[in-house]
């Protein structure tokens, strides 16, 4: 089944301890992106690749790292979390950027 | 000032009742996607359009691309309980690599 992975679907941590959630697809795709949704203001990206060891900013990537040294995946760094990245976050993948996405189910991270 | 401009951002209809989203932008845009995302879950593409003046069915959703392709929308007949949801439209902008969102619209169909 095509798919896009994340885990974990749940993480609570505390201020500072730096986390690292996954994100896997298996569909070949070239690119894949990282968003992160929040009440009020939608979903916005936060960092986006375009191929292998191609990463680019997105609207929101303060506090963010990304890697992408094989083509299926795209992990999520937060070095020293804080609590306004308290967020529901998705990864997502599509065969070039104009094209359709799909999403994983989701990590629901609160930082206290 | 989010670049796609969703409107409304929520509606209640009842059960049979018509109703169009409309996605609107002072961009071009050189494709434009509709989701549908329920809560706890991530959003899953319902279309992708991608030339001005485009209409797209599927079964009783009716997508529309504008001519000048900066606005969208969609047209949902004879809406169901199972059409509740949030349906978000997105973009990349000519010549961009960004996929942007809008802020939704929040669907409820009562029975």
């Amino acid at each position: 089944e095509a798919q896009v992975t994340q885990n974990p679907r749940y993480l609570i941590t505390v201020t500072g301890k730096k986390l690292t959630v996954t994100c896997s697809q298996n569909m070949n795709h070239e690119y894949m992106s990282w968003y992160r949704q929040d009440p009020g203001l939608g979903l916005r990206q936060i960092y986006y690749s375009m191929n292998v060891e191609v990463t680019d900013k997105g609207d929101v990537p303060e506090g963010y790292k990304v890697s992408r040294k094989e083509k299926r995946n795209f992990p999520l760094i937060l070095e020293s979390p804080s609590p306004n990245q308290t967020s529901l976050y998705f990864c997502a993948s599509s065969l070039y950027p104009g094209g359709g996405y799909t999403f994983g189910s989701g990590t629901r991270l609160t930082v206290v | 000032t989010q670049l796609l401009e969703q409107s409304p951002q929520f509606l209640s209809i009842q059960e049979g009742e018509n109703l169009t989203v409309y996605c609107n932008s002072s961009s071009v845009f050189s494709s434009l996607q509709w989701y549908r995302q329920e809560p706890g879950e991530g959003p899953v593409l319902l279309v992708t359009v991608v030339t001005g003046g485009e209409v797209k069915k599927l079964k009783r959703l009716t997508f529309q691309f504008g001519d000048a392709r900066k606005d969208s929308s969609l047209h949902i007949t004879a809406a169901q309980p199972g059409d509740t949801g949030l349906y978000l439209c997105a973009g990349t902008e000519d010549a961009g690599n960004m996929l942007t969102f809008g802020g939704g619209t929040r669907l409820m169909v009562k029975p």
